[in-house]
């Protein structure tokens, strides 16, 4: 069965450093991932997803996140903070079996972003 | 073009009061879903929908029906809402599974 686990239900970060959101996965397969970001009172909207491709896959926003197999990891990356940033981020992954499944969340990690 | 839509935005309800919430996408979508979505629980998923026609379970079925009479809309229907069930339900499509979900604006239910 497939799993997510997001490592801080909260990060805080100075406008202009890095942000390291990290997300690691339980999976039988090798699946794929998805990051997504949900503004305050908004919908979920899709940052990055790796699909088998490249091991390191860039987004919108200036963001970035590596699959990396031998840790079960995808973790999301930015080299440098901006206000706008401050969000909540979701890692989702969907199992393949017998065909891929659907999306199962983490419990999400939200993101403080301070002048 | 609108994606996905959800209606109503908010809505309270007394217990043992039922509704539908209603979700239309305009991407031609064969898969639809509904999730819930709670503090510190992060989304979880309640029904989802493989195509017109057909419905199966999620995480979280107990308490909620479904029904996809056309491909475009998804309908979540509470029976006899209860205050467990206030949350925020999302509504989502994809082109397949695996691939990537576009989501609705939510909608937020408070069952008093």
């Amino acid at each position: 069965a497939q799993s997510v686990t997001q490592l801080g239900s909260h990060v805080s970060v100075s406008e202009g450093a890095l942000v390291l959101l990290r997300c690691n996965y339980s999976s039988s397969v090798p699946p794929y991932l998805f990051w997504y970001v949900q503004y305050p009172n908004q919908g979920l909207q899709l940052l990055l997803k790796y699909t088998s491709a490249a091991t390191l896959v860039k987004g919108i926003n200036g963001f970035e996140a590596e699959f990396k197999k031998s840790e079960t990891s995808f973790h999301l990356t930015k080299p440098s903070a901006h206000m706008s940033d401050a969000a909540e981020y979701f890692c989702a992954v969907s199992d393949q079996n017998s065909g891929y499944s659907t999306l199962t969340f983490g419990k999400g990690t939200m993101l403080l972003v301070s002048p | 073009n609108a994606g996905v839509t959800q209606t109503p935005k908010f809505r309270v309800l007394k217990t043992g009061q039922s509704m539908t919430l209603l979700c239309a996408q305009d991407m031609n979508h064969e898969y639809m879903y509904w999730y819930r979505q709670d503090p510190g629980m992060g989304l979880r998923l309640i029904h989802y929908s493989v195509g017109e026609g057909t419905t199966a379970k999620g995480e979280v079925p107990d308490g909620y029906n479904v029904s996809r009479l056309k491909k475009q809309n998804f309908l979540l229907g509470l029976e006899s809402a209860a205050p467990s069930q206030t949350s925020v339900y999302f509504c989502a499509s994809s082109y397949n599974l695996g691939t990537e979900a576009f989501f609705g604006q939510g909608t937020r239910l408070t069952v008093v």
